[in-house]
């Protein structure tokens, strides 16, 4: 267990459909950060919170959006679904923004059918 | 923006040899390198890190390289047994202080 939480573990929906996955981040860590992985593809960063507030932003959808809320957790919305963002989609944590001990939750596998 | 190049993307060793990986980056700021391995459907494991101040760190049949002045690492894995057989993915930190990784090296190791 790295101390991580991602929830759900699975999740299937429908095209045009809007989800919300869940990180809540090791015990202690500030900075969260989003990333998505597809089909034998790398890991593309989406974005990064640092204590609540937006540090960084990748290459992230408009229909994706993510905040940061008091306790640390973090959650990312996707909205109007489709096919090709089915990927499997991880969380990671660290201390301080620098990077650092970044370390991974399991991710949430999301399949848009 | 910090670009972090792998290569190769697949390699096939057998078991016993030696198996390398090579990043380059461009962002001469970077200043923390870790490795990471994931098996097939799992989250990425932090393996080995070096920092900037540091030229090559080892753990057990797993070291690191890098050269800062060329902007490049490398990933040693000695006596490659087939648990080794992952996805590995170099990263390099930004500006930001995010990491931006390489795109996997697919290893498999035949017995």
């Amino acid at each position: 267990d790295s101390g991580v939480t991602q929830t759900p573990k699975h999740l299937i929906t429908a095209t045009g459909q809007r989800v919300t996955l869940r990180c809540s981040p090791r015990s202690g860590d500030l900075s969260v950060y989003w990333y998505q992985q597809s089909l034998d593809q790398g890991l593309q960063f989406l974005i990064q919170y640092y204590n609540g507030e937006e540090r960084a932003k990748g290459n992230i959808l408009e229909r994706f959006s993510a905040q940061q809320f008091p306790d640390l957790h973090s959650e990312l919305n996707l909205s109007s679904l489709e096919l090709g963002d089915s990927a499997l989609y991880f969380c990671a944590s660290s201390l301080d923004p620098t990077g650092d001990g970044y370390t991974f939750g399991s991710g949430t596998r999301l399949t848009v059918v | 923006g910090e670009n972090v190049e792998q290569h190769p993307s697949t390699l096939s060793v057998q078991e016993g040899d030696s198996a390398v990986i090579k990043c380059t980056y461009s962002d001469s700021a970077s200043n923390y390198f870790p490795w990471y391995k994931q098996e097939l459907g799992k989250r990425p494991q932090l393996i080995i890190d070096i920092r900037s101040n540091v030229g090559e760190k080892k753990d057990q049949r797993i070291a690191v390289t890098l050269n800062k002045t060329a902007k490049h690492f490398s990933l040693h894995i000695t006596e490659t047994q087939p648990e080794d057989s992952a996805v590995y993915f170099c990263a390099a930190t930004d500006s930001w202080g995010k990491l931006q990784f390489g795109a996997g090296t697919q290893v498999v190791v035949t017995p």
